[in-house]
């Protein structure tokens, strides 16, 4: 079965970087559009990058885009979310999942900027 | 981007009432939208795709309905496990978005 598991969260300090990792399993990895959408402590969610399974399309919003980064390694069927120049507000619990409108997620990676 | 206006933002119903969301977006979608479930401290879980699609092992009482601008989900006969937040999704356009969520709660 389909499996997503987030890695990499912690706390940092504004104006630090993190790495987030999503480890997949059980589907054609690089056949599949990826995502990382995230949520802020008791708010609701938040679509940030995609990226296509080739990676010939990669989309940031705009409240990530210059500070955030999305690769993905086919190879070892894993996706990525380079955060550098973090915030206050980019507090938040980070899911990956598969597809633009994803059907299956990970279980989330809290990150904490303060 | 494209606004969508999820409406109500909470409600409080009993068991076995019949439930109704709605979703609105700011411009046309076509069918390109998603419903999701979330409880507390968990993933969402995707309910319905393309609008009116029912994810596979999600109960028969959860459906959806609509195109182009206006969208609902429907819960026919609510039960003790509904109780969440319910999100809309549309990936229509770039950058996909979220409604702000309708909370259900206990009556």
């Amino acid at each position: 079965q389909v499996q997503l598991v987030e890695s990499g969260g912690g706390l940092v300090k504004p104006g630090g970087s993190l790495r987030l990792s999503c480890a997949a399993s059980g589907f054609s990895f690089s056949d599949y559009y990826m995502s990382w959408i995230r949520q802020a402590p008791g708010k609701g969610l938040e679509w940030i990058s995609g990226i296509s399974g080739s990676t010939t399309i990669i989309y940031n919003t705009d409240s990530v885009k210059g500070r955030f980064t999305i690769s993905r390694d086919n190879a070892k069927n894993s996706l990525f979310l380079q955060m550098n120049s973090l915030r206050a507000e980019d507090t938040a619990v980070y899911y990956c999942g598969r597809g633009v409108a994803p059907a299956e997620w990970g279980q989330g990676t809290l990150v904490t900027v303060s | 981007d494209i606004q969508m206006t999820q409406s109500p933002s909470s409600l409080s119903a009993s068991v076995g009432d019949r439930v109704t969301i709605t979703c609105r977006a700011s411009q046309g979608i076509r069918n390109d939208l998603g419903w999701y479930q979330q409880k507390p401290g968990k993933a969402p879980k995707r309910l319905i795709y393309a609008a009116s699609s029912l994810q596979s092992g999600v109960p028969s009482r959860f459906s959806g309905s609509g195109s182009g601008t206006e969208f609902t989900l429907t819960i026919s006969s609510l039960q003790p496990e509904d109780f969440a937040t319910y999100y809309c999704l549309q990936h229509n356009n770039y950058p996909p978005t979220f409604g702000q969520g309708t909370t259900v709660e206990i009556k």
